[in-house]
């Protein structure tokens, strides 16, 4: 069965400083990885994802994360936050092995950018 | 616009009612899913659809929910009988198939009282 952990309820950034949010996953195959933003009443956003290729996935709004196979990880990171990017982050795996198709999400980590 | 839409936003149900809830993806979008979000959680995946073929319902929490796609574009989700436990977002989002990434609708966010 695949999982995604996010360790963290909540990560707290002054603005301009650079933030991290954390994920780890666990699959049988290969895994595919996704970030979504959940702004407050609104549906999910997507906001980058890794599939293969080079470990250092960029994506929208300044967002990139770290692929690293050995930790099992893919962590968001930001080199300079912004008010704007308070919001809820959410971390999502798709195994396919098999050609199985479900996506599994963490439980989310809210980002609050402080001014 | 071109996003995934849902209806209603908002359902208020009695205990034991059914509720239908709408989701139109994306045109040309293959895959469609539907979620389950609770308060404070992440969405909990509940069905997937390939065009019209249910391929994956294993996350259905039980008999008195159903979905259907019977032309591979619109979807219903029914519950039927509402519990209280049933108060969630439901999410849809569809999808090429693949490694793409989903589009997710806005939700419904359904209340059992």
């Amino acid at each position: 069965a695949q999982s995604v952990a996010q360790p963290e309820d909540q990560v707290n950034v002054a603005e301009g400083n650079p933030l991290t949010v954390k994920c780890t996953y666990s699959v049988s195959g290969n895994p595919y990885l996704f970030w979504y933003v959940q702004y407050p009443n609104r549906g999910l956003q997507f906001l980058l994802k890794y599939i293969t290729g080079d470990n250092l996935v960029k994506g929208s709004y300044g967002f990139e994360a770290e692929f690293n196979k050995s930790q099992t990880s893919f962590h968001l990171k930001k080199p300079s936050a912004l008010v704007s990017d308070s919001a809820l982050y959410f971390c999502a795996v798709r195994d396919y092995s098999g050609g199985y198709q479900k996506v599994t999400f963490g439980t989310g980590t809210k980002l609050q950018v402080i001014p | 616009g071109a996003g995934v839409s849902q209806s209603p936003r908002y359902k208020v149900a009695k205990r034991g009612q059914d509720v239908a809830l709408r989701c139109d993806p994306i045109s040309g979008h293959v895959s469609l899913f539907w979620y389950q979000q609770a308060l404070g959680q992440g969405p909990e995946f509940l069905t997937y659809f390939q065009n019209e073929a249910q391929l994956d319902k294993s996350g259905l929490p039980s008999d008195r929910f159903f979905a259907e796609r019977p032309e591979g574009s619109v979807s219903t989700l029914k519950i039927q009988r509402t519990q209280q436990e049933d108060s969630a977002v439901y999410l849809c989002a569809s999808s090429f198939p693949g490694f793409y990434e989903q589009y997710f609708g806005p939700g419904t966010r359904l209340t059992v009282t």
